[in-house]
């Protein structure tokens, strides 16, 4: 059994501030690591899937950075909006086809 | 395009009953994966399909679930003699293969009373 662990919980912020939050996975056999924004009501929805150490994605104002051989990706999200509220989760895919998710940091974004 | 969808989006029933949950890929997905996740808890992973390949049914919890594909199209997941341990929210989840990015469906809530 993969270890997927994210962290916080949960944070709460104001609109317009940036904010971060990591992911942390087994550092051996890696394969790829995804992100996922899971907003209430609706299904998860694909941010981003890294493969490279020192990977650095962006879409809008979301971007994530990754770190194979520590195991450990953070996310962030600059100047939040309340559209940015939802649960983002991390899975890491292991050397089968299971896909191990971690129990996600909810985001709250006050208007 | 269409996405990948699933029925019902809704399902109550009683404790014993049979039940069946639909999924259809995106069209030319090979891989489809399903998944739920209960009431405070996380992601769990049930069942694989790639292609024609055996599926990987590792994540089933007990032999009361089982689930087909027919080739590269619609998956169905049985849950049999249901528990109200099973009450949960059901996602498929296809893919262009194994790894790749997933695309969700919205869902079945499933209610075992």
């Amino acid at each position: 059994i993969l270890n997927v662990e994210q962290s916080p919980q949960s944070l709460h912020v104001q609109e317009g501030d940036s904010t971060n939050f990591t992911c942390s996975f087994p550092s051996s056999n890696f394969y790829a690591l995804h992100w996922y924004r899971w907003e209430t009501a609706k299904s998860p929805e694909a941010l981003f899937v890294m493969t490279l150490n020192g990977d650095e994605k962006k879409k809008g104002r979301i971007s994530a950075t990754l770190n194979t051989k520590e195991g450990y990706s953070y996310l962030y999200i600059k100047g939040s909006q309340p559209e940015d509220s939802a649960t983002y989760l991390c899975a890491f895919p292991n050397a089968g086809n299971m896909l191990t998710f971690g129990g996600g940091t909810r985001l709250m974004v006050k208007p | 395009g269409a996405g990948v969808s699933q029925s019902p989006s809704n399902k109550v029933t009683e404790k014993g009953k049979d039940v069946e949950l639909r999924c259809d890929p995106i069209s030319g997905h090979t891989a489809l994966y399903w998944y739920r996740q209960r009431l405070g808890q996380g992601l769990e992973f049930l069942i694989y399909f790639q292609g024609n390949s055996a599926p990987d049914k590792s994540g089933l919890p007990s032999d009361r679930f089982s689930a087909e594909r027919t080739g590269e199209s619609v998956s169905t997941l049985t849950i049999q003699r249901t528990q109200q341990e099973d009450s949960a929210v059901y996602l498929c989840a296809s893919s262009l293969a194994r790894h790749n990015e997933q695309f969700f469906g919205p869902g079945t809530r499933l209610t075992v009373l």
